[in-house]
């Protein structure tokens, strides 16, 4: 399995407070994403990294933002938590623009 | 908008059958297609990727590929009940500004029955 751990794994917060995720790799891939996962909408890319602080909006990107100021650490802040924000978060890792992304475990975010 | 559709599920075989999945994507630029098995409360995980036009087997995998009519495909040979999951296809864009970023299906959920 690719060295890929986040964490929290799960987490409840509440409306308005600030959230980080933390997304660790130990593979030294260049690429580095984040995405959310909710029913009906499947898998959707939130930002991405190709680069030690080269980071890129994705399709949902309102309401977060990210850093990634080493290789192995990639962090998605929610700004001020929304209940809209309840999903699961997942990070991929890549060595290549076109290889295999590997996810981690995943993170369970519940918005109050 | 870049898109990509699954057959509409569930799907429902019995055990040892043979299981299709099929995907099509809008972008004629799509270079690298997979195909990611999840089950419930976890992390996708890689079945098979596809970068050329053709067939390509994996054991009782076989990924399709047709860029002419922007198709990819999954067939699974003699379906275990543990192959029951949400299959998910991914396509991406490679080369210029695409970064490898992944554009997935809504997912089809695969039942295989004793």
């Amino acid at each position: 399995d690719a060295g890929i751990t986040q964490s929290p794994r799960h987490k409840v917060t509440e409306t308005g407070t600030p959230v980080t995720l933390r997304c660790h790799q130990t593979e030294n891939h260049r690429y580095m994403y984040w995405y959310r996962q909710d029913p009906g909408h499947g898998l959707r890319l939130i930002h991405y990294s190709y680069g030690v602080k080269d980071t890129d909006k994705g399709e949902v990107s309102d309401g977060y933002s990210v850093s990634r100021s080493k290789t192995e650490d990639f962090l998605l802040t929610l700004e001020s938590a929304t209940s809209s924000q309840t999903s699961v978060y997942f990070c991929a890792i890549s060595g290549d623009a076109r290889d295999t992304q590997y996810f981690g475990p995943g993170t369970r975010l519940t918005v109050l | 908008q870049k898109e990509v559709e699954q057959n509409s599920g569930p799907l429902s075989v019995p055990e040892g059958a043979i299981a299709s999945l099929n995907c099509t994507y809008s972008d004629r630029g799509s270079q690298s297609f997979f195909w990611y098995r999840q089950y419930s409360g976890k992390s996708p995980e890689l079945i098979m990727s596809i970068y050329s036009n053709g067939d390509k087997e994996d054991g009782r995998f076989t990924a399709q590929l047709n860029k002419a009519s922007q198709y990819v495909s999954l067939l699974i040979r003699d379906s275990q009940p543990s192959d029951s999951a949400t299959y998910l296809c991914a396509v991406t864009s490679a080369g210029g500004t695409s970064y490898g970023k992944l554009t997935f299906g809504q997912g089809t959920i695969l039942t295989v029955h004793p």
